[in-house]
């Protein structure tokens, strides 16, 4: 399964839109980029999944460059309940997840 | 929405007893369930992959005459931590695959502490 890079932290101002990026660049055909959040002491939550396209739901919206090697995951307005862990993760044909470090994003109000 | 349920959320043990962890998909069948542990400030470890009316596959590293899992129903799953040592003192989370718009689903997890 390809492995994940992401940036260990990263601020945002409370309204502004979070960009959280993060490296795939080894990535297969098959594998899905998964994102979740994980709050202090909670199971992780779901966020979003793409392949190849662009997606977007009622949380965020997931940027999937050409390539595939890239994604980034868009906060449109960040409040105070979205400061969290975030990760990104490349799923394989094994379903497992293997989670890398995240990103702990700090919305600062 | 799909939800997994875990159970319970905190328990405390003596050293060398044993404790079970249960895991259920309440809305949802899981043929494939996965155990998770998380050390303090760090991300989750994935321990291993649970297969309704099969063994486990344990990652490598995971004792699995320590943690046994049981995967008996396609809605439960359970974990039990065997002579349990202060070092085992963490963050269990289960998880289950589910296809299609949830994603997978995990558990709230369970904090033990083993004194």
């Amino acid at each position: 399964d390809a492995k994940t890079t992401q940036p260990p932290s990263m601020d945002c101002a409370e309204g502004r839109a979070a960009n959280l990026p993060c490296n795939h660049s080894t990535i297969s055909g098959n594998e899905y980029v998964y994102w979740y959040r994980q709050i202090h002491s909670q199971g992780p939550q779901y966020i979003i999944h793409g392949l190849k396209n662009n997606e977007t739901n009622e949380m965020a919206s997931l940027i999937i460059t050409e390539d595939r090697k890239s994604s980034t995951l868009i906060l449109p307005h960040a409040t105070l309940r979205d400061t969290a862990v975030y990760y990104c993760i490349a799923q394989g044909a094994g379903n497992q997840f293997y989670f890398g470090t995240g990103t702990s994003l700090t919305v600062i109000p | 929405g799909a939800v997994v349920s875990q159970h319970p959320s905190r328990v405390i043990c003596k050293s060398g007893t044993s404790v079970k962890i249960e895991c259920r998909s309440l809305d949802f069948q899981a043929t494939t369930m996965f155990w998770y542990r998380q050390f303090p400030k760090q991300s989750l470890m994935l321990m291993a992959t649970s297969n309704e009316g099969s063994k486990a596959t344990y990652e490598q590293g995971v004792e699995k005459d320590k943690f046994l899992i049981n995967h008996a129903s396609l809605t439960l799953s359970t974990l039990t931590v065997t002579s349990a040592h202060p070092e085992d003192s963490s963050f269990y989370i289960c998880s289950a695959n589910l296809r299609g718009d949830y994603g997978y689903t995990f558990g709230s997890g369970t904090r033990l502490t083993v004194v």
